[in-house]
């Protein structure tokens, strides 16, 4: 079945570095763009950006630039998000997302991993 | 700030109908999708396209749309169905993707 499956919790330092990872099955991996998706503790869901998995072109939200970077490895398909310079108003879970549709039908995301919690905390 | 506007909280009796609304610019040129989240859980699609339920989800869930707003209506509501709902959809800009704010569904 499709599923996409992430890393485990991750804590910590501010200041520090976390790549969080995202393993695809039951598909071919770069038919379809992968986005990434943050809730703050207790907040909704915001829409980091996305990448293509067939070319390996990121594109960035409004916020996520700069110290948010988005990578593949394709043979093992596997998406990873990597956030630099960690601050404490890091500290979300962060989840994968699989894009399905086209312009006609519309866009949405399906499935979904099942979250990373970052912490971040000294 | 966010470009699709819901209301915070809405509650339902249980087997009664719900609708959620969704509201933006961007919804005239775009469909919406929907996403059930529950507590300490990952959001699960419920609606996309023009009306479409993924399969596993129950035909009580279905959605619309009207000018700059986009429905999901809950026919029947069951406890199950309490869980925050996500709209999505393209921006104004076409290039990029945004959520909602969020609705809390409450089944009384």
């Amino acid at each position: 079945q499709v599923q996409l499956v992430q890393s485990g919790s991750e804590l910590k330092k501010p200041g520090a570095s976390v790549k969080v990872s995202c393993k695809a099955s039951g598909y071919t991996f770069t038919s379809y763009a992968m986005n990434w998706v943050r809730q703050a503790p207790g907040q909704g869901l915001e829409w980091m950006g996305w990448i293509n998995t067939n070319t390996g072109n990121p594109t960035y939200a409004q916020g996520f630039t700069g110290r948010f970077v988005f990578s593949l490895d394709t043979s093992v398909s596997t998406a990873y998000l990597q956030i630099s310079s960690l601050k404490a108003e890091d500290t979300a879970v962060y989840y994968c997302a699989r894009e399905n549709g086209d312009y006609a039908v519309g866009d949405w995301f399906d499935p979904w991993g099942q979250g990373t919690l970052v912490t971040v905390s000294s | 700030s966010s470009e699709l506007t819901q209301d915070p909280a809405v509650s339902v009796a249980l087997g009664q109908t719900v609708r959620i609304t969704c509201q933006g610019d961007s919804l005239r040129s775009y469909y919406a999708s929907w996403y059930q989240q529950k507590p300490g859980q990952a959001p699960v699609l419920v609606i996309y396209g023009k009306n479409n339920r993924p399969s596993g989800i129950p035909d009580r869930f279905s959605g619309s749309s009207s000018g700059n707003t986009a429905s999901l209506t809950i026919t029947g509501a069951q406890a199950e169905d309490e869980a925050d709902y996500y709209c999505n959809s393209r921006d104004s800009s076409g290039n990029h993707r945004v959520f909602g704010t969020g609705t809390k569904v409450t089944v009384l």
